[in-house]
Parts: C-alpha cells; sequence; structure tokens
C-alpha cells in the first residue's frame, strides 16, 4: 500500500518568516494530495489539496507544489502567523484506492 | 448542517468489555471512514465504507467491526477492547474518493 513520511517532524519559525514542510509517498499511482491542519485538541481540517495533473496551487499564503518524477510534494506557508502553529498532515490516494494515506504529521511552532 | 458528529466524546473502558462509537453524517456523502490517532503516529485508517451495505479494511483493523446500514451512519465497534485501543478516534466522510475529508470531533478513549 501507500507510504507517506514527512519531514521534518518540529518546525520552528519566526513569525512572518516561511515555512516549507515535504512528503514523499511511494505509489506513483497516487494522484490526489491533501494537506490538513490539526490544532491542539480539534479535528483535523484540509487546508489545501491538489491533484496529480496540476504541479502547482496557492491560496492566499498557502501553496502546495507537487515533483510527480520525484514523488514528493510540499506545503509553504508564507509571512507566519501565531494562528499557524499546530500540527500539518499530509495524505496520499490514487484513483480507485479508497484509502487516504496520512504521514506521520508536522509539528510547527510560530515564535512570535 | 451538523456536518460529522461523533458519540461518545469520551468513553472510560476496561480490558475486555466492548462498546460501539457512533458517527453520523448529514452531507449525503457515500464515503465514510475511522481513523485512529496516536501520538507520534499520524492518522491510521481503521475502516472505510464507499456506500451504504460496502465495507472494507483500512490499515489497523484487527479488533474492530463496522457496518454501513444506512447512508448517514458508520458505527465502530470494539469486542473486546484492549489498553493498545486506548486512542482517539476519528471518523470522516467525503462526497466521493479524492475529495475533501470532513471530521468529525473525535471520541478520546482510554482501556484500563
Amino acid at each position: 500500500g501507500e507510504n507517506v513520511e514527512q519531514h521534518p517532524s518540529t518546525l520552528s519559525v519566526q513569525e512572518g518568516d516561511s515555512a516549507v514542510i515535504k512528503c514523499t509517498y511511494s505509489d506513483s499511482a497516487s494522484n490526489y494530495f491533501p494537506w490538513y491542519k490539526q490544532e491542539l485538541g480539534k479535528r483535523p481540517q484540509l487546508i489545501i489539496d491538489i491533484r496529480s495533473n496540476v504541479g502547482e496551487k496557492k491560496d492566499q499564503r498557502i501553496a502546495v507544489t507537487l515533483n510527480k518524477t520525484a514523488k514528493h510534494f510540499s506545503l509553504h506557508i508564507t509571512e507566519t502567523q501565531p494562528e499557524d502553529s499546530a500540527v500539518y498532515f499530509c495524505a496520499a490516494s490514487s484513483y480507485g484506492n479508497n484509502r487516504l494515506a496520512f504521514g506521520k504529521g508536522n509539528q510547527v511552532v510560530v515564535i512570535p | 448542517n451538523a456536518g460529522v458528529t461523533q458519540t461518545p466524546k469520551f468513553q472510560v473502558l476496561k480490558t475486555g468489555q466492548s462498546m460501539t462509537l457512533q458517527c453520523a453524517q448529514d452531507m449525503n456523502h457515500e464515503y465514510m471512514s475511522w481513523y485512529r490517532q496516536d501520538p507520534g503516529m499520524g492518522l491510521r485508517l481503521i475502516h472505510y465504507s464507499v456506500g451504504a451495505g460496502i465495507t472494507d479494511q483500512g490499515e489497523v483493523p484487527n479488533g474492530y467491526n463496522v457496518s454501513r446500514s444506512t447512508t448517514e451512519d458508520f458505527p465502530l465497534r470494539l469486542l473486546s477492547a484492549a489498553p493498545s485501543q486506548t486512542s482517539v478516534y476519528f471518523c470522516a466522510s467525503s462526497y466521493e474518493q479524492g475529495t475533501e475529508q470532513f471530521f468529525g470531533p473525535g471520541t478520546r478513549l482510554t482501556v484500563l
């Protein structure tokens, strides 16, 4: 099955700086790559997703890039704010495979 | 819309007891799934369903049963609780594979 890995496990950034989280996946058939944000004690919520026919997608301060050849995708957060502090999960799934495989998560700490 | 709801929010069981975690959604989603979240392990898929009457195993199905008699409900049954099942359980639903999964608020289960 699909194996998704995230690096680094913890990331500390100064407020206003950028944060980048990278995920790798194993199944070349994967075609859907969402990112979820989970604040302490709350449920995961989708913040952005990308499909394999697109190389990059942006939504205000958040962007995701996909490199199908290298089988990795990254989350970019610009102008970080304290409310960006959370655990971020990447995931992957392929068409026809109803399983969404999650990475283990990255703790992002934004230092005011 | 209430979205995805889960009951109970907290539960303490003794080893060997059985119980059912309830999950319901009012978005007419075909796809529903159960995850468990343990520290440092991310979200691991237990069971999922692609529609009423159809269920399948995920990554960690042992010790859990599911059924999907209606589109709205997807209960998770613990047959004989073990301390290793101490975890936070999330139910999620989506319109179809490859679309946003909406998570419930979670159930925190402790097995003594």
